[in-house]
């Protein structure tokens, strides 16, 4: 059964940082690319962006919304996907769910969510 | 980037009526990567269908969809209780990914 177990969500002040965990279970990491999305409070979906398997090179992309302030990374040896975000605004504030895609070297769809994690950045 | 319209933004029919859902895009979807996802209230979204006219797994028969470069539709031919949520389209053939704004599907 794929899992996919996500933590590191809570209250953070405007400016700083946070680090969100998404570890998985019941796939071969490895081999699949991994995504992150985001829903406001009450909102609809925002892709966030995605991280391709090392087979494809292991690169990210990322919405322009987070471009630069927001890293996608994996640790293949640990299965887990990392979102880090930095210089957080209080517009980032949602839940945050990672994804397990299907990546096959254009385009890449979400077959599996985690259970979501609230992100609240406010002073 | 490209900008999905979904329409209607709410639609309210009983169960056992036929739902006909409609995802506009801004410009042609490449390979024709859209998906559909299902959210309820309180949980993770749910993968319907990608590419455009896959069914993921566990999705039952009742659920299809067609169309192709903008225009593509979801359609429930015959409502349970359990398929009242709100129904997402996605394309993902462009950076960035992007979704519609929704159609939240209601018991009337």
């Amino acid at each position: 059964e794929v899992q996919l177990e996500q933590s590191g969500g809570g209250l953070v002040r405007p400016g700083r940082s946070l680090r969100l965990s998404c570890a998985v279970s019941g796939f071969r990491f490895g081999d699949y690319a991994m995504g992150w999305f985001r829903q406001a409070p009450g909102k609809g979906l925002e892709w966030v962006g995605f991280i391709r398997s090392k087979p494809y090179g292991g690169t990210a992309e990322y919405a322009a919304s987070v471009k630069g302030r927001f890293t996608i990374s994996r640790d293949d040896s640990k299965s887990i996907a990392y979102l880090q975000m930095n210089s957080l605004k209080t517009e980032d504030t949602a839940v945050y769910y990672c994804t397990r895609e299907n990546y096959y070297g254009s385009g890449s769809y979400a077959v599996y969510w985690g259970q979501g994690t609230l992100v609240t950045v406010s002073s | 980037e490209i900008v999905l319209t979904q329409s209607p933004g709410t639609l309210s029919l009983s169960p056992g009526e036929r739902a006909t859902l409609s995802c506009r895009a801004s410009q042609s979807v490449s390979n024709a990567h859209l998906a559909w996802y299902q959210q309820k209230a309180g949980q993770a979204p749910r993968l319907l269908f990608h590419g455009p006219s896959n069914r993921a797994t566990g999705i039952p028969d009742t659920f299809s969809v067609s169309g192709s470069g903008t225009d593509f539709t979801l359609t429930i031919s015959r409502l349970e209780p359990e398929d009242f949520a709100v129904y997402y389209c996605q394309q993902y053939g462009d950076l960035p990914f992007t979704f519609g704004q929704g159609t939240k599907l209601e018991i009337k």
